[in-house]
């Protein structure tokens, strides 16, 4: 079955740690995407990826980065600048024209700092 | 800020209701997505209508768009307690790359 996987589901980061998020699809999809959601709040993006080796920053960038070395694979690492890590991450992907079809999404990963 | 709004922001019904929830946008648009995210679980798309539809079906949704006012409405009919999940508007802003959501509506459907 195609779609998207997210691991690992909850993890767990030390202050000054940097954590990476694993994020793979089998869709064939060319664009990749990275959300933050915090209790009771909608989405906010993170990065996006419309082609391997390509990447643009969304509204919340500052604290994290990513890599596109594969058009399946798009891993988020939460870096030790991001000051407010703990949150919801969800992985999405689209076919090219995601304009015109709906994203699909992993099932998440609940990052906690302890 | 160029987020949608969603409204109510948390509705609790009985089984068999009906459940309508209602989105407001900012900008133009050329679709408007409906998705549902089950506790701790990834959004799932539900519905897509484009900006020259006014009104679109599928099973128990129905979802209606009023570009002039920049809202949408999505009414789930017959409601079940597996319903039960929050409801996000979501729709592209600044390019296609850009899929902006809301804060969610929180349904309760009770046995």
């Amino acid at each position: 079955d195609g779609g998207i996987t997210q691991s690992p589901k909850y993890l767990f980061r030390k202050e000054g740690q940097n954590v990476t998020l694993s994020c793979e699809q089998n869709l064939n999809h060319d664009a990749m995407y990275w959300y933050r959601q915090d209790p009771g709040q909608g989405l906010r993006l993170i990065y996006y990826s419309q082609i391997v080796n390509d990447f643009q920053k969304g509204d919340i960038a500052e604290g994290y980065s990513v890599s596109r070395e594969k058009k399946e694979s798009f891993p988020l690492t939460v870096t030790s600048a991001q000051k407010n890590p703990t949150a919801f991450y969800l992985c999405a992907s689209s076919p090219l024209q995601g304009d015109y079809y709906g994203y699909t999404f992993g099932s998440g990963t609940r990052l906690t700092v302890v | 800020s160029q987020q949608g709004e969603e409204d109510p922001q948390a509705l609790s019904i009985q089984e068999g209701e009906n459940a309508t929830m209602n989105c407001s946008y900012k900008t133009s648009i050329n679709n408007l997505q409906w998705y549902r995210q089950n506790s701790g679980r990834g959004l799932v798309h539900l519905i897509l209508i484009r900006s020259n539809e006014r009104e679109k079906h599928s099973g128990r949704l129905r979802v209606t768009l009023d570009t002039s006012k920049k809202s949408s409405s999505l009414l789930i009919t017959a409601s079940r307690a597996a319903d039960t999940a929050s409801y996000f508007c979501s729709y592209f802003s600044g390019g296609y790359n850009k899929l902006i959501f809301g804060a969610g509506t929180r349904l309760a459907v009770h046995p």
